[in-house]
């Protein structure tokens, strides 16, 4: 069964310092999303990503944001200079979106990243 | 208002009971519904869509009603492997996450 991977598991960083977090989203699918879920928390959507650029973003996804399909099949949320808040559990999310009946998003793993 | 709102459980259950778990949104032009799982720890897994006329997967019926916003989920004949934290998602514009129920399902 196809499934959506995110690497790595676990990142360790330190404030201030850009981190990557990679995902490969399920082949055929056209819409991709970054969450994140702080410890404790509810699921937090931060962008949504289709025909290369980005539909939406919340108001959690600021400028020191950024997400980026390199080639066709990564997907990646870069975070610029990294807080202690940013601290979470990302996970990406793709979902097939030809319609309706095709909503439904499928989870990565997620990396849970950890700034010191 | 908050977006989607769950009852806040815990929910405590023994092997073999039936439990309700509710939701409310405020979005009245949400097109889509969802009841997904997730696991100390780990991501969210579709549990079920719902849809207007209701559904239903083996021990599991989901219900929405569109006029009061609100969208429930059915567990029958629950199992120790039930235990985790039910989320209740709702897409409009965007998918946005319920805060969950979490539940125990006790021997």
């Amino acid at each position: 069964e196809p499934e959506v991977t995110q690497t790595p598991s676990h990142q360790v960083t330190q404030m201030g310092q850009e981190v990557i977090l990679r995902c490969v989203p399920i082949s055929n699918h056209l819409y991709f999303y970054w969450y994140r879920q702080i410890l404790g928390q509810k699921v937090e959507f931060l962008v949504s990503f289709y025909n290369n650029e980005i539909s939406e973003k919340s108001e959690i996804f600021d400028d020191q944001f950024s997400v980026e399909r390199p080639d066709g099949s990564n997907f990646t949320l870069k975070i610029r200079s990294t807080k202690l808040e940013d601290s979470a559990m990302y996970f990406c999310a793709s979902r097939e979106g030809v319609s309706s009946y095709t909503d439904t998003q499928y989870f990565g793993p997620g990396t849970r990243l950890t700034v010191l | 208002r908050k977006e989607v709102e769950q009852d806040p459980g815990p929910f405590n259950v023994p092997e073999g009971a039936t439990v309700a778990f509710n939701c409310t949104y405020s979005n009245s032009a949400s097109q889509s519904f969802f009841w997904y799982r997730q696991d100390c720890r780990k991501e969210p897994k579709l549990l079920m869509s719902v849809y207007s006329s209701g559904n239903e997967d083996g021990r599991f019926t989901a219900q929405l009603n569109r006029a009061s916003q609100y969208i429930s989920l059915l567990i029958r004949d629950s199992k120790l492997s039930d235990s985790a934290t039910y989320l209740c998602v709702v897409k409009g514009q965007n998918f946005v996450f319920g805060p969950g129920t979490r539940l125990s399902v006790l021997p």
